[in-house]
Order: structure tokens, then C-alpha cells, then sequence
């Protein structure tokens, strides 16, 4: 069964700081690795989608990169501002062994930004 | 894209009682999930809704519990029944498009039962 981590479980940084978070995943046949923005009480936002065959994707300030052979995502995001205070998911879509379409989610990193 | 409305955003229930959320897509899709998500935890599946066939439970959850309705590619319910404290919990429908495309969620339904 896939199992995800992510690493640190809480973060809490001034504002301006660049900052890593990151996901593991322990069965490498996947077939794309999102990560997600979930403010308190609300649903989830999407911010990038890596396919199985890329190492990165960017958008913004934000830049995600895949290792699939060792089961590892990172979330880079610069320049952190207070408004990027959240809790960021990172989810897997398994290529076999399960109902496809349905996502394994890791615990979170909760992101605190202060001023 | 899709755009999901999820109804209610939140509700307070008398345990014992019964919920129904509703997930309405602006576009026809192929994949609808249901989630779960309890106090402190990340995203459990619930069941996939398949349109005009039963839906698929995950291990842990059954049929009786959390009816699921599925009459098109664009809406479904989640039915939360006979509820105790413990269903306290927020619940998320989820749409893909394709397999290579992002998956979407709606704004959730955070539920308390008293």
C-alpha cells in the first residue's frame, strides 16, 4: 500500500525566506505527484502537478521537483510571504495496485509566515 | 478545469441523524471521489461514485453508512448516516478529468456532531 510523508510536519519562518518542503513516497510506480494548498477550514487548492516522466515543474514562486526512482518530491517556494501561510499537502496517483484516479495524501506541512 | 460546488460548507448534527452533501461539476468528468478528512489528519478515501453503477468502498467503509448516489457525469451525493461524534469530520468531493490532468476538490463540508 503507497504511504506518503512529508517532512516537517510544521513550519514557521519570517517572511522573505526561501523554503523546502518535502514529500516521500514509498511505491515508486506512480503516475503523477500534485501538491496542494489547504487553508483552515476549506477545501483544496491545486498548485502543480508533476507527470511520472518530469523531474519539475514551476509556476510562480513556487517550484516543485520529482525523484520517482527514490520516491521523493520537494516544494520550493521563495520569497515566502504571510500570505502563504497554509498547510501543504503533497499526493500521489498510484499507476497499479489501486482504483486509479484516487490520490494518497501525506499529513501535511503546516506553514506558518510571520511579518 | 472544473469547478465543483460542494453544499453545505458546514453543518451542526444531532447525533443519530442523517446528512446529505451534494458535489455539482460545471463539466461533465470521469473520476468522482469522496474523502474524508478528520481532526488532525490528511485526506482518507471514502468510495469512488460511479455513474450509474454502485460506488467503490474502500476498506473500512461501507455502503450503509455512507450511501452514495451517482446519477450523471456531473453531480453526486454523499450520504452520511445514523451519525455519532466520531463522523465529525470535513468531506471532500473530488473530479479528474484524465489520469494526466490535476484533480480538483470542492470547498469541503466541515461537519460537527453534537
Amino acid at each position: 500500500k503507497q504511504e506518503v510523508t512529508q517532512i516537517p510536519a510544521a513550519l514557521s519562518v519570517p517572511e522573505g525566506e526561501n523554503l523546502v518542503l518535502n514529500c516521500s513516497f514509498t511505491d515508486s510506480a506512480i503516475y503523477n505527484l500534485q501538491w496542494f494548498r489547504q487553508d483552515p477550514g476549506k477545501g483544496l487548492t491545486s498548485l502543480l502537478l508533476i507527470q511520472s516522466s518530469q523531474r519539475e515543474q514551476t509556476s510562480g514562486r513556487l517550484n516543485a521537483s520529482l525523484d520517482k526512482s527514490s520516491g521523493r518530491s520537494t516544494l520550493y517556494i521563495a520569497a515566502s510571504q504571510p500570505g502563504d501561510s497554509a498547510t501543504y499537502l503533497c499526493a500521489v496517483n498510484n499507476d497499479r495496485g489501486s482504483t486509479l484516479g484516487r490520490l494518497y495524501f501525506g499529513r501535511g506541512t503546516q506553514l506558518t509566515v510571520w511579518p | 478545469s472544473a469547478v465543483i460546488s460542494q453544499k453545505p460548507s458546514r453543518d451542526i448534527c444531532q447525533r443519530g441523524t442523517s446528512l446529505t452533501i451534494q458535489c455539482q461539476v460545471d463539466s461533465q468528468v470521469t473520476m468522482m471521489f469522496w474523502y474524508r478528512q478528520q481532526p488532525g489528519q490528511s485526506l482518507t478515501l471514502i468510495a469512488t461514485a460511479n455513474q450509474g453503477s454502485e460506488a467503490t468502498y474502500e476498506s473500512g467503509f461501507v455502503i450503509d453508512k455512507f450511501p452514495i448516489s451517482r446519477p450523471n457525469l456531473t453531480f453526486s451525493t454523499l450520504t452520511v448516516s445514523n451519525m455519532s461524534p466520531e463522523d465529525s469530520s470535513i468531506y471532500l468531493c473530488s473530479v479528474g478529468v484524465t489520469l494526466n490532468t490535476e484533480a480538483f476538490f470542492g470547498q469541503g463540508t466541515r461537519l460537527t456532531v453534537v
